[in-house]
């Protein structure tokens, strides 16, 4: 099973900041991940898929980076929206899909 | 537009069965997989079990293989998970989602539904 984990566990920024979030894997997943957000209350939101691609509807500011077993997901400038729970999420060798423990990313 | 809805969820005792449902709407049904995460209360995501958009492959994760199944059923655009010896661990919330790949099974999920509560207590 590929272990993702995510760091740091919690980011504390202002809006208009960059923020940068990392998630290492146990193995190489090639391209193969994904991020997603999750506000209080809410499902998961799809963010980017294969490392670097956004997926439908993501604003710009939303960039993804990385192959292997390193990848950064990028906020280019916060908005006030943006602060959320972050998780990246493998599917190179699944079954199991597996996700990242999260960042939060506070004001 | 795409819409998922779970239900079925509630308060069920330890070692007793529960199902919980996804009903589907706004997409070509058929053609996608359908995955169940989970999410303890303050906890992260936990992939649980995946049907197929045919229904002829099924995964499960470790931590309930054996003692949960999932099914399809096309007429209904729904999707099942049937839990049984459910244990206090089991307690969170359920999530289905679409899976992203069409007529194959990809493994991002990019619809999400709102979740069905299920809490394991005596």
């Amino acid at each position: 099973e590929v272990v993702l984990t995510q760091s740091p566990a919690t980011l504390s920024l202002s809006p208009g900041e960059r923020a940068t979030l990392s998630c290492r894997a146990s193995q190489s997943v090639s391209s193969y991940l994904a991020w997603y957000q999750q506000k209080p209350g809410q499902a998961p939101r799809l963010l980017i898929f294969d490392a670097s691609n956004r997926a439908t509807g993501i604003p710009a500011r939303f960039s993804g980076s990385g192959s292997g077993t390193d990848f950064t997901l990028t906020i280019s400038s916060l908005e006030p929206e943006d602060f959320a729970v972050y998780y990246c999420q493998q599917r190179s060798n699944w079954p199991p899909l597996t996700f990242g423990g999260g960042t939060k990313v506070e004001i | 537009q795409v819409q998922l809805v779970e239900s079925g969820g509630g308060v069920v005792q330890p070692g007793r069965s529960l199902r919980v449902s996804c009903a589907a709407s706004g997409f070509t049904f058929s053609s996608h997989g359908i995955h169940w995460v989970r999410q303890a209360p303050g906890k992260g995501l936990e992939w649980v079990a995946f049907i197929s958009y045919d229904g002829s492959l099924k995964y499960y994760a470790d931590s309930v293989k054996g003692r949960i199944t999932t099914s399809r059923d096309s007429a209904k655009n729904t999707v099942f998970l049937q839990m049984s010896s459910l244990r206090a661990e089991d307690s969170a919330l359920y999530y289905c989602a679409k899976d992203d790949g069409f007529d194959w099974s990809r493994g991002y999920l990019d619809y999400w539904g709102r979740g069905t509560l299920v809490s394991v207590s005596s």
